[in-house]
C-alpha cells in the first residue's frame, strides 16, 4: 500500500513570497488533515477535511493561510504572504474516517519543510 | 492543549525494556489511548491504542491503569532505532479523532 505522499521535500522561500504544498492521501482515505510542526514541539493540526469538506480550520491562520482539496482527493495548502514564523514541517495524514475506530487507517506523510528567510 | 503528561526524555540501553508513561487524568470513558513515535526527520508512526484491556502488537505492549488515568508503553527489547519521540495521546471528545499532540518523550537509546 503507498503511503501519504508529500511535495515538495524542503522549501526556501524569502519572507513575503508565497508557497503552496501538495499532498497525495492514501486511495480510499476520506479524511485529511494538515499540521504545522514548528521544531521542537509537537503536531499542531491547522485543518480537516473529510472527502472535500472542512471538518476543522478552527487553528488555521485564514488570514495567510488556505488549504483546498478539490474532489476529495488530492490537497494543497498555500501560505501567502510568509513570514519567519511560519518556518516549520509541514504534515498531510490521512485516515479511513472520523471515528476513533478508523484510526488503523491514519498515516502521515514525510512532510515538507519551510524554511521563510 | 495536549491533555495527557509526558516525561520529556528518556533513555534506555539496547537490548533492555523501554517503559515510557503517560498520564491522562481528564480521558473519558469511551475515548481510546493512542501511542504514535517520530523518527528525526520522518512523520509521526501509528504503535498502539486501546482503551480499557492492555494490547499487544508486532512494535510494542500498551499497559493501561485500571481507572484509565495513565499508561505505559513498553518496547520490550529497545533496538537503536527506537531512538525517537514517543506521543502519548486522546481524541478530542465527541467520537471525532484528531490526534493532538503535546511535546512527547524523547527517548535515546545508547549502546
Amino acid at each position: 500500500e503507498a503511503g501519504v505522499a508529500q511535495s515538495p521535500r524542503y522549501k526556501i522561500i524569502e519572507k513575503r513570497q508565497s508557497v503552496a504544498f501538495w499532498c497525495n492521501p492514501i486511495s480510499g482515505h476520506a479524511t485529511l488533515y494538515w499540521y504545522q510542526q514548528i521544531l521542537g514541539q509537537g503536531p499542531k493540526l491547522l485543518i480537516q477535511f473529510q472527502n472535500n469538506g472542512v471538518v476543522d480550520d478552527s487553528q488555521l491562520p485564514k488570514d495567510r493561510f488556505s488549504a483546498e482539496r478539490l474532489k476529495g482527493v488530492d490537497s494543497t495548502l498555500k501560505i501567502q504572504p510568509a513570514k519567519l514564523e511560519d518556518s516549520a514541517v509541514y504534515l498531510c495524514a490521512s485516515s479511513l474516517g472520523l471515528t476513533a475506530q478508523a484510526n488503523y487507517g491514519y498515516t502521515f506523510g514525510s512532510g515538507t519543510r519551510l524554511t521563510v528567510v | 492543549d495536549a491533555k495527557t503528561t509526558q516525561p520529556p526524555s528518556m533513555d534506555c540501553a539496547e537490548g533492555r525494556a523501554a517503559n515510557l508513561p503517560c498520564n491522562h487524568s481528564t480521558i473519558s470513558g469511551n475515548e481510546y489511548v493512542y501511542w504514535y513515535r517520530q523518527i528525526h526527520s520522518q512523520g509521526p508512526q501509528y504503535i498502539i491504542h486501546g482503551l480499557k484491556n492492555n494490547e499487544t502488537n508486532e512494535m510494542a505492549s500498551l499497559i493501561i491503569t485500571e481507572d484509565r488515568k495513565s499508561s505505559t508503553l513498553i518496547l520490550p527489547h529497545a533496538t537503536l532505532r527506537d531512538t525517537a519521540v514517543y506521543y502519548c495521546i486522546k481524541p478530542l471528545s465527541g467520537g471525532s479523532y484528531i490526534p493532538t499532540f503535546g511535546r512527547g518523550t524523547s527517548l535515546i537509546v545508547h549502546p
